[in-house]
Order: structure tokens, then sequence, then C-alpha cells
């Protein structure tokens, strides 16, 4: 079945530095990547999606010039957290829609990465 | 708007207990219903689903049924093993796009031998 990678699975930064987060599909190609952010204790919330080729959508209240998404190919789409600031630690989650194992649209998610900023 | 209410957890219970995590949702339309399941270090994963009013999800043993009169998509499971200790989040997708997930908080169930 579809594979999600992301990468890093834990990243501590300190206040005001960029911090990177890479979502990729392995064996499979996603025109469409979606990234979520979980705070402790609270739903998993849709931040925006990733658009391969174009620019991403973003979802009501999530700042765009502080979340930068780049879809730059279709196996790959990346979360850039600018300025990072103590209230952006969180854990960002990543999904994509692919194959599951008997050939169905699946939704396939990656592990996640906490990112805390000191 | 649209959202998912689920129960807090952790939940915890002995092995071969029977299992019942509470979900009910607020939606516009017809909504599908999801669960997913995160075993501890892994991304989540879909354990089953529902697409219309009655429909019944079913998959390693869990089990939740479309209830548009009362707006729930319990999760059940009649005996649990201490291999479905993980976290389980309701979800729905509605409107044009449904591959966009609007998740509950998540509920941790913890089985012990």
């Amino acid at each position: 079945g579809a594979v999600v990678s992301q990468h890093p699975s834990r990243v501590i930064c300190k206040s005001g530095t960029s911090v990177k987060i890479e979502c990729r599909s392995l064996d499979f190609q996603a025109t469409t990547m979606f990234w979520y952010r979980q705070f402790p204790k609270q739903s998993l919330m849709l931040m925006a999606t990733s658009n391969e080729g174009s620019k991403a959508t973003y979802e009501q209240g999530v700042e765009k010039d502080k979340f930068l998404i780049n879809h730059a190919s279709l196996t790959l789409s990346t979360l850039t957290v600018t300025s990072a600031h103590p209230e952006d630690s969180s854990f960002y989650i990543c999904s994509a829609p692919g194959q599951g194992a008997r050939g169905a649209n699946v939704l396939t998610f990656g592990a996640g990465s906490r990112l805390t900023v000191l | 708007g649209n959202s998912v209410t689920q129960m807090e957890g952790p939940v915890t219970l002995s092995e071969e207990a029977f299992l019942t995590i509470n979900c009910t949702y607020t939606a516009t339309g017809y909504p599908s219903l999801f669960w997913y399941v995160q075993y501890p270090g892994e991304g989540l994963q879909l354990l089953l689903k529902a697409t219309k009013a009655d429909d019944k999800g079913s998959n390693k043993g869990f089990e939740a049924t479309y209830r548009k009169e009362t707006t729930s998509f319990h999760l059940e499971k009649g005996s649990v093993q201490v291999s479905d200790s993980a976290v389980y989040f309701c979800a729905l997708s509605a409107g044009v796009n449904t591959d966009k997930l609007i998740f509950g908080t998540g509920t941790r169930l913890q089985v012990f031998p």
C-alpha cells in the first residue's frame, strides 16, 4: 500500500529560526497533500492543502507567511515554519491521497513531526 | 460548521473486554464518516468508514454504524487485545473535496493483559 514519509520526526529549534518539514510520498505520486497541526488533547486541524505546481490553499486563520508550503514535485511537499516562536510548538502531520492495498483510494498519513521551539 | 466530538480518554480495559468509543458529529449535507487509528510512532491509518446512513463499517473486529438520526458513529469491538492499544480518531468529510477531513480529538485506548 501507499506510504508517506515525514522528516524530521522531531526537531527542536531556537525562537526566531526557521524549520523545514518534508513530506514524501513513496512509490506513488501525489498532486495534492494536506498539512495538519495537532495541539495536545485537541483535534488535528487542517492547515492547508498543498498543490503540485501551484500555490497552496490555506484554511481560514492560518498565516500564509508564517507557514510556507511548497509542493515542488509529485512526491514532495515541504512546510517551513518561519521565524518560529514557542507558540508554534506542535505536532505537524501530512497526508496524501494514494492507493491502498486493494487499489482503493486511501488517504495516507505520515507519522508526524514534533516541533519544539525554545 | 462541521465538527466531530468524541469521548475523552484514556480508555483503559482488560484484554477481552468490550470496547465502545463514542463519536457524534455535526455536518451539513451527508458526510462520510471514518475511524482512524494511530499506533505508537506511526501515522494515522484508516480503520473503517461508512459513506451513507445505516452503513456499517467493519475491519479487524471493529465496527461502527452510521446513525443519521442520532448523528453518531460509535466504534465498538467485542473483545479487545493488547495490540489494539492506540489512539483512535473519528473523522468526517463533507463537501466537494472528500479528502479534506475534520477530526475529533482522538481517544487513547490502553489494553492490559
